[in-house]
């Protein structure tokens, strides 16, 4: 079946420390996004790339990084810089930049031990 | 700072009845409007988009659209209890061609009561 996958489910976080999130997709799209979801917050968007090897900021991008090495690939390293990184990840992709239907992966809750 | 505004609820309607749904933005130029569904703990998914002003229907959905007063709405008919999640209005701005412009309000939560 194709769709986005993204892991771990849960991730826990210790102080100082940068974690990963990986979200792979088998849709053949070309534009993925990661977005951040507060309780009670509409969701915002931390970085977003159209193509392999370009990505761009989102409206919080401050304390993120990512990577488009690959196509299916768009990792998301929350950095210590980050400093209040609880929040349920999502991470989704689209056919093309033009195409503003989004399909989600099932989103990872960070917390901070 | 453009918004999108929803009530977040909860709205609890009885089943069988009609679920209303509304959304209010800000940017009087914005041209696509989308409703996303969100189960508790899940991802959301995409219900039902509209781009001109009026009415679409899909099944039980019908999404509104008023440019004039910049609001969309989302009735959902004969309501289940299946429908019972939060819903999320989201707009985009003039002149986008990518999601990435895409403003989420922060989403109504509905309960259907058997």
């Amino acid at each position: 079946d194709g769709g986005i996958t993204q892991s771990p489910k849960y991730l826990f976080r210790k102080e100082g420390q940068n974690v990963t999130l990986s979200c792979e997709q088998n849709l053949n799209h070309d534009a993925m996004y990661w977005y951040r979801q507060d309780p009670g917050q509409g969701l915002r968007l931390i970085y977003y790339s159209q193509i392999v090897n370009d990505f761009q900021k989102g409206d919080i991008a401050e304390g993120y990084s990512v990577s488009r090495e690959k196509k299916e690939s768009f990792p998301l390293t929350v950095t210590s810089a980050q400093k209040n990184p609880t929040a349920f990840y999502l991470c989704a992709s689209s056919a093309s930049r033009g195409n503003e239907k989004l399909f989600f992966g099932s989103g990872t809750q960070l917390s901070v031990l | 700072q453009k918004e999108v505004e929803q009530n977040s609820g909860p709205l609890s309607v009885p089943e069988g009845a009609i679920a209303s749904l509304n959304c209010t933005y800000s940017d009087r130029g914005s041209q696509s409007f989308f409703w996303y569904r969100q189960y508790s703990g899940k991802s959301p998914e995409l219900i039902m988009f509209i781009y001109s002003n009026g009415d679409k229907e899909d099944g039980r959905f019908t999404a509104q659209l008023n440019k004039a007063s910049q609001y969309v709405s989302l009735l959902i008919r004969d309501s289940q209890p299946s429908d019972s999640a939060t819903y999320l209005c989201a707009v985009s701005p003039p002149g986008n061609f990518g999601n990435e412009k895409l403003t989420f309000g922060t989403g109504t939560r509905l309960t259907i009561i058997p």
